[in-house]
């Protein structure tokens, strides 16, 4: 079993604030994910990167391959309530089967 | 957006019973994924299937798991004997392309298993 861990496990920011939350691990990935799930639902895709050193933008949200690919984070630019949720990095070696991190469960307060 | 639905939304069952749950996912896409998610746990990886068979599983996907797409539409999760373990959320997922491989991967809203 790959583990992957997420940091923080918690956090809780103004609206309007930047955030960096990490994903590391010490396998390497030939693909990672980036999901935010919300209570009673199940996880929506944000991205996948599969280069090392890959950098890509979702609007506000900043994601990065590590170029190891064995770690990522995920920038969030001016934070706003609608970003508060639960967000899990995954990781493939295979393309078939995905290791999910814990996540962090991010609160934006207006 | 297209969605991937299942049903039920929540099942309670007696240890010992058999449980089917049911997924439609989404028309076009090839490749069908089940995970759960024990409360407080990390989402899990089940089994993987495309063209009609297994592609790959999981130590948890024992021979108490097993899956089917019986009808081109349905993609069927069935637990032959429940036990309290298996009390989890069930997520099916389905994607066009191997989801790793840029190919976007969606998720159902989950079936919340309760075995009593």
């Amino acid at each position: 079993t790959q583990l992957l861990e997420q940091s923080p496990q918690f956090l809780s920011i103004q609206e309007g604030e930047n955030l960096t939350v990490y994903c590391n691990s010490s396998s390497v990935f030939s693909s990672l994910q980036w999901y935010r799930q919300e209570p009673g639902e199940g996880p929506v895709l944000l991205v996948t990167v599969v280069t090392g050193g890959e950098v890509k933008k979702l609007k506000r949200l900043t994601f990065q391959f590590g170029d190891a690919r064995k770690d990522s984070s995920l920038h969030i630019t001016a934070a706003q309530p609608g970003d508060t949720g639960l967000y899990l990095c995954a990781g493939s070696n295979n393309f078939n089967k995905f290791y999910f991190g814990s996540g962090t469960k991010l609160n934006v307060k207006p | 957006e297209p969605e991937v639905t299942q049903t039920p939304s929540h099942q309670v069952t007696q240890m010992g019973q058999e449980v089917i749950l049911r997924c439609v996912p989404i028309s076009n896409h090839l490749y069908f994924y089940w995970y759960r998610q024990i409360l407080g746990q990390k989402v899990e990886f089940l089994v993987s299937f495309y063209n009609n068979e297994i592609s790959e599983k999981s130590e948890i996907f024992d021979d108490q798991f097993s899956v089917e797409r019986p009808d081109g539409s349905n993609f069927t999760l069935k637990i032959r004997s429940t036990k309290l373990e298996d009390s989890a959320m069930y997520f099916c997922a389905s994607s066009e392309g191997m989801a790793g491989l840029n190919e976007k991967l969606f998720f159902g809203s989950g079936t919340q298993l309760s075995v009593l």
